[in-house]
């Protein structure tokens, strides 16, 4: 199957900092997620992108597809950010499971 | 409109039991999969269920089983309960199971945090 590695896998910043996470898959793909999970355990949808770039508020995102990497951008980032990001992604072809990576835990702090 | 809701949100059993998850997914989604996450990794594929037929199945035993109903909504169910078998299970649901409609995002629920005694 395919495979998907995040980096760093551990992040400290400090409240207002800027941090830029990535995520490398091994094959081909046509769906990228990218999930923040809170303390609580909520995994929450944060950008669909196969390819292109998005933005929403101080969030972003880019995947260059035919490279095979995607990165997540915070900005100015707020203790609330805190918690761990997956990336996950689904091999061209297959309808069926996402795959995860290992996560990045990002701490914000005060 | 509500997003995938799973029930019960917190579950203790002992070895051996078996345990019934349930999920019911976003109004109009047809797909639901199954998740488990152990703590400190990322979820790991179980099921995914289209239409009511199981269309895929990751690396877990036997003792795993699903079923999906007419209302789409699902159960996950885990018979002979292990020590291992802790972890919070995730429901995710999206439009659609098929190649088609393979490229839409997935959405998930809260989840279900197993506790096995």
């Amino acid at each position: 199957g395919i495979q998907v590695e995040q980096s760093p896998p551990d992040l400290i910043l400090q409240e207002g900092a800027n941090s830029t996470l990535r995520c490398n898959f091994s094959d081909s793909v046509n769906n990228l997620q990218w999930f923040h999970q809170n303390p609580w355990g909520q995994l929450i949808n944060l950008f669909y992108i196969p390819s292109g770039t998005k933005q929403n508020g101080r969030l972003s995102a880019t995947t260059v597809a035919t490279e095979r990497y995607s990165l997540l951008y915070i900005s100015s980032s707020q203790t609330t950010d805190s918690g761990v990001y997956f990336c996950a992604s689904k091999r061209l072809g297959s309808a069926r499971q996402l795959t995860f990576g290992s996560g990045t835990q990002l701490t914000v702090l005060p | 409109d509500a997003g995938v809701t799973q029930s019960p949100t917190h579950l203790i059993k002992t070895r051996g039991q078996q345990v019934t998850l349930r999920c019911s997914p976003i109004s109009g989604h047809k797909s639901v999969s199954w998740y488990q996450q152990v703590l400190g990794q990322g979820p790991q594929f179980i099921f995914q269920y289209y239409e009511k037929e199981e269309r895929g199945r990751g690396n877990f035993p036997d003792r795993f089983s699903a079923r999906q109903f007419p209302n789409y909504s699902s159960e996950l169910n885990v018979n002979a309960l292990l020590l291992g078998d802790s972890a919070l299970y995730l429901c995710a649901s999206s439009f659609g199971g098929s190649l088609t409609y393979s490229n839409q995002p997935q959405h998930f629920g809260d989840g279900t945090r197993l506790s096995i005694l």
